[in-house]
C-alpha cells in the first residue's frame, strides 16, 4: 500500500517556540493531505485539509494563524505550530489521500514544556 | 457533528471470544474504510469496501458494507491479545472523509 512518512516522530520544545512537522507521501502524489490531532485515548480530530497549491481548509475552532499549513508540492505538506504552548502538546497525525483512501503517517508526538 | 456513529465505544473481552463493531450513518458513502491504530502509531488501513452488501475477509476479521452503503460492521472471530487497539471506520463521499469516534478494543489473555 501507499506509504506516508512524518518527521519528526517526536519533538520537545519550550513554550513560545514554533515547531514544524513534515508529512510526505513516498510513493504516490497527493493533491490532498489531512492533518489530525489526537488526545490520549481519543479518536482523531480533523484539524485541516491541505490542498496542493492553494490555501488549507481549516475545521471550525482551529486557528489558522496558530497552525500554519503549507502544501508546496504533491508529496509534501507541512504543519507549523506557532508560538507553541503546553496545551498544544498532543499527537499530530497526517494522512494523504489516494483514490478515496487515506493513508496515515506514523504520527508526531509534540510535548511543549 | 459526528457523521459516523461507532459502537460500542469501548470493548473488553477475553481471548478467544468473538465480537462485532458497528459503524452507522444516515449518509451514503461511496466507500468505507476500517483502520486499526495502536498506541503511539498512526492508523493502519485494514480494508476498503466499495459495493453495497460487500463482504471482505482478512484472516479472522470479516468486514461487511451495508446494502445501502450507510453502515458497516467488523466481526472478529476468536479474538487475540494482538487484536487490541483502536478501530476506526471512515466514510468517503462528497470529496471528503469523516471518521467515527472509534472503538477501543482490549483483548485480555
Amino acid at each position: 500500500g501507499a506509504v506516508v512518512s512524518q518527521h519528526p516522530s517526536r519533538v520537545i520544545c519550550k513554550s513560545g517556540t514554533s515547531v514544524k512537522i513534515e508529512c510526505r507521501s513516498l510513493d504516490f502524489q497527493a493533491t490532498t493531505m489531512f492533518w489530525y490531532r489526537q488526545f490520549p485515548k481519543q479518536s482523531l480530530m480533523l484539524m485541516a485539509t491541505s490542498n496542493e497549491g492553494s490555501k488549507a481548509t481549516y475545521e471550525q475552532g482551529v486557528e489558522k494563524d496558530k497552525f500554519l499549513i503549507n502544501h508546496a508540492s504533491l508529496t509534501l505538506s507541512t504543519l507549523t505550530v506557532t508560538s507553541a504552548h503546553p496545551e498544544d502538546s498532543s499527537f499530530y497525525i497526517c494522512s494523504a489521500s489516494e483514490v478515496e483512501t487515506q493513508y496515515f503517517g506514523p504520527g508526531t508526538r509534540l510535548l511543549v514544556l | 457533528t459526528q457523521l459516523l456513529e461507532q459502537s460500542p465505544q469501548f470493548l473488553s473481552i477475553q481471548e478467544g471470544e468473538n465480537l462485532t463493531v458497528y459503524c452507522n450513518s444516515s449518509s451514503v458513502f461511496s466507500s468505507l474504510q476500517w483502520y486499526r491504530q495502536e498506541p503511539g502509531e498512526g492508523p493502519v488501513l485494514l480494508v476498503t469496501v466499495v459495493t453495497g452488501g460487500e463482504v471482505k475477509k482478512l484472516k479472522r476479521l470479516t468486514f461487511q458494507f451495508g446494502d445501502a452503503r450507510k453502515d458497516s460492521s467488523l466481526h472478529i472471530t476468536a479474538a487475540q491479545p494482538g487484536d487490541t487497539g483502536l478501530y476506526l471506520c471512515a466514510g468517503a463521499g462528497n470529496n471528503d472523509m469523516r471518521f467515527g469516534a472509534g472503538t477501543r478494543l482490549t483483548v485480555k489473555p
